[in-house]
């Protein structure tokens, strides 16, 4: 089955710099990929949602790459700021829905960004 | 108003201990989910459900019931709790198969622990 790895673990960020967090997975059918940030003492937040089709999608100050090839999902975080400092988790599926379906999860990055 | 709640935030107990965790969401979706999240392990799927009186077996499902009473509410039942049971537990909702692609929203979480 599918196996997701998700690094660094932790990630300590100056303001103003960048920082990227990668996920490999395994399964080259792997269709959708989803950024979810976790502030805390909250729960999971969507960032961004990529398909097969999406290589580069950008967002409100992060940028997602999807390269296929190398079967690798980034997240990289552009300018941080202190509103950035969470825990991070990538998530990927198929794309199959119904019983036989399955989202993993890789393991969380904690980001800490240093004023 | 926040649209997935759970309850009791915080709960302490025995080890053999019997425990009930509350999740209600007014997203109207159909699908829910129980996940613990645990250091290293990311987030891991306990049960699931796609309707009022559903009840899917998720990964890790050993130790775990669960009860979807209403379209809105969702329980996670730990009738024997155990000291590896301790964990943060998250719930989630989404309005159709999240490995088909669809974003769940989640709750604040349920930090439990069993001595």
């Amino acid at each position: 089955g599918e196996q997701v790895e998700q690094r660094p673990p932790h990630l300590s960020v100056r303001e103003g710099d960048s920082a990227v967090i990668i996920c490999t997975y395994t399964d080259p059918n792997s269709y959708y990929f989803f950024w979810y940030k976790q502030e805390p003492g909250a729960g999971l937040q969507l960032l961004m949602k990529v398909f097969s089709s999406t290589e580069i999608n950008e967002g409100q100050g992060f940028t997602v790459l999807l390269n296929k090839k190398d079967k690798q999902l980034s997240l990289n975080l552009t300018a941080a700021h202190p509103g950035d400092s969470a825990v991070y988790f990538c998530a990927v599926s198929a794309g199959t829905g119904g019983l036989s379906g399955k989202l993993t999860f890789g393991e969380g990055t904690q980001v800490t960004v240093i004023s | 108003e926040a649209a997935v709640t759970q309850s009791p935030r915080n709960k302490v107990t025995v080890t053999g201990g019997n425990v009930t965790l509350s999740c209600r969401q007014t997203n109207s979706h159909n699908y829910m989910y129980w996940y613990r999240q645990d250091t290293g392990h990311g987030l891991r799927l306990i049960h699931y459900s796609y309707g009022a009186g559903n009840l899917q077996i998720g990964d890790v499902p050993d130790g775990y019931k669960a009860t979807r009473t209403t379209q809105e509410d969702f329980f996670l039942l730990l009738e024997l709790a155990s000291p590896s049971q301790t964990s943060l537990y998250f719930c989630a909702s989404s309005d159709a198969w999240a490995w088909g692609g669809y974003e769940q929203y989640f709750g604040p979480g349920t930090r439990l622990t069993v001595l």
